[in-house]
């Protein structure tokens, strides 16, 4: 069975902080995708980022990057220079994909908290 | 383009009562699924629905149920509330390309009293 875990329940750091969410997953598959999903307060999810398992190339976008280890299972979500705006629930997500159906397995998320 | 919507936001309903959430996916998007999430339990995957077919079904008991129309709109039903169906239902949409993704909408937020 896939499974996330997202061992960090919560964070808080103060404005212009790097700070690293951590996400590790389980699977049998040899196909399949992980996601990182926020979560503001509003409660709408907001993708951020999908990744299939045979693209272990590391991803920046402006303040956000993430690092995909096969190896040790891991793919880990960092922001530089964290924002008040950044605070948010963050969600590690995977799925395996057949016949294009793709149900998401989720992690329980890591609450980040970023003061000013 | 516009997001996925789900109507409504909130709803009150009592115990025993049946309940209806409607999901209006991005245009183009024909890939529908629902997903409960809850304090104690997350984010869990419910179903999804493809071209009016169910292609996916998750762990939940029968009273969960939902239909896709053919303009991609979906519904789930809630049959018979209990207490630990509160929860926010999101819905989420996703195009057929290769490297698409599921867009979710802003939930429905249920409280079963």
């Amino acid at each position: 069975a896939q499974k996330v875990t997202q061992a960090q329940t919560e964070i808080s750091v103060v404005e212009k902080e790097d700070v690293t969410l951590d996400c590790v997953y389980e699977t049998r598959d040899t196909t399949y995708y992980l996601f990182w999903y926020k979560q503001p307060p509003s409660g709408e999810l907001v993708f951020l980022i999908r990744r299939n398992s045979f693209d272990e190339q590391n991803e920046i976008s402006g303040r956000y990057s993430w690092n995909f280890q096969k190896s040790t299972s891991s793919f880990n979500f960092t922001i530089t220079a964290s924002q008040v705006v950044d605070s948010a629930v963050y969600f590690c997500a995977l799925s395996e994909a057949w016949g294009g159906s793709e149900k998401l397995v989720f992690g329980k998320g890591t609450k980040l908290t970023v003061n000013p | 383009k516009a997001g996925v919507t789900q109507t409504p936001r909130y709803l009150i309903k009592t115990r025993g009562q049946q309940v209806t959430l409607s999901c209006s996916p991005i245009s183009g998007h024909r890939s529908v699924s629902w997903y409960q999430q809850t304090p104690g339990q997350g984010l869990q995957f419910l179903f999804e629905y493809f071209s009016e077919t169910q292609r996916n079904k998750g762990n939940f008991p029968g009273r969960f149920s939902g239909r896709q129309f053919s303009n991609s709109r979906s519904e789930m039903n809630v049959s018979t509330l209990e207490l630990g169906d509160s929860a926010l239902y999101l819905c989420a949409s996703k195009g057929q390309g290769g490297t698409d993704t599921q867009y979710f909408g802003p939930g429905t937020r249920l409280t079963v009293l």
